[in-house]
């Protein structure tokens, strides 16, 4: 069962807005989640997590995320998208084990 | 800041042949992982292994791949006899003790091309 879904393929925003690329999850408990950035030929760059305490992470770049337990959703925000901010955005979750479960990716496209 | 590195970048190989696969974990780290990522599909877990054995495998980590540290630095993925399937982009990761303990740190990635 997919415990981690990003039900977007692609996210299309202008330069200057915001932006959102939404994650759920469907796990019972206290997930651990994490976003993951991939650029072009580049590796997974980490981003944020959430593991326990404040509902809403900062992370790198200006990203942040909000942890919402009733929506079972962890979605990636940031409040003035950038160019550069293109890639592809990965969701995951960390199991018991420690590894890390990813959704399937959410292409993000910031126009000029 | 310490990182993972991989190599080779881009490994091409003929179906049949053995690849072996390189990675260096951040140094104090002691739990390491592959993951491979099918071209535009999502990333997926394949090994973990510490203290030198596989800690967890997944269904697609058959009797064609195998892993080792063989001197306390490097962490390989060997690949046995190599299927056109098997083309994928090969990441590694590391995670360290401390306040890290929850963070995977990833390296760029092997692109394997099977032929």
């Amino acid at each position: 069962a997919q415990s981690v879904a990003q039900p977007e393929d692609q996210v299309n925003v202008a330069e200057g807005n915001p932006l959102t690329v939404k994650c759920t999850y469907s796990v019972s408990g206290n997930p651990y989640l994490f976003w993951y950035v991939q650029y072009p030929n580049r590796g997974l760059q980490f981003l944020l997590k959430y593991i326990t305490g404040d509902n809403l992470v900062k992370g790198s770049y200006g990203f942040e995320a909000e942890f919402n337990k009733s929506q079972t959703s962890f979605h990636l925000k940031k409040p003035s998208a950038l160019v550069s901010d293109s890639a592809l955005y990965f969701c995951a979750r960390m199991d018991s084990s420690y590894k890390l479960i990813f959704g399937s990716g959410t292409r993000l496209l910031v126009r000029p | 800041e310490p990182e993972v590195t991989q190599t080779p970048s881009h490994q091409v190989t003929q179906m049949g042949q053995e690849v072996i696969l390189r990675c260096v974990p951040i140094s104090n780290h002691l739990y390491f992982y592959w993951y491979r990522q099918i071209l535009g599909q999502k990333v997926e877990f394949l090994v973990s292994f510490y203290n030198n054995e596989i800690s967890e495998k997944s269904e697609i980590f058959d009797d064609q791949f195998s892993v080792e540290r063989p001197d306390g630095s490097n962490f390989t993925l060997k690949i046995r006899s190599t299927k056109l399937e098997d083309s994928a982009m090969y990441f590694c990761a590391s995670r360290g003790p401390g306040r890290a303990v929850n963070e995977q740190y990833f390296g760029p990635g092997t692109r394997l091309t099977v032929t």
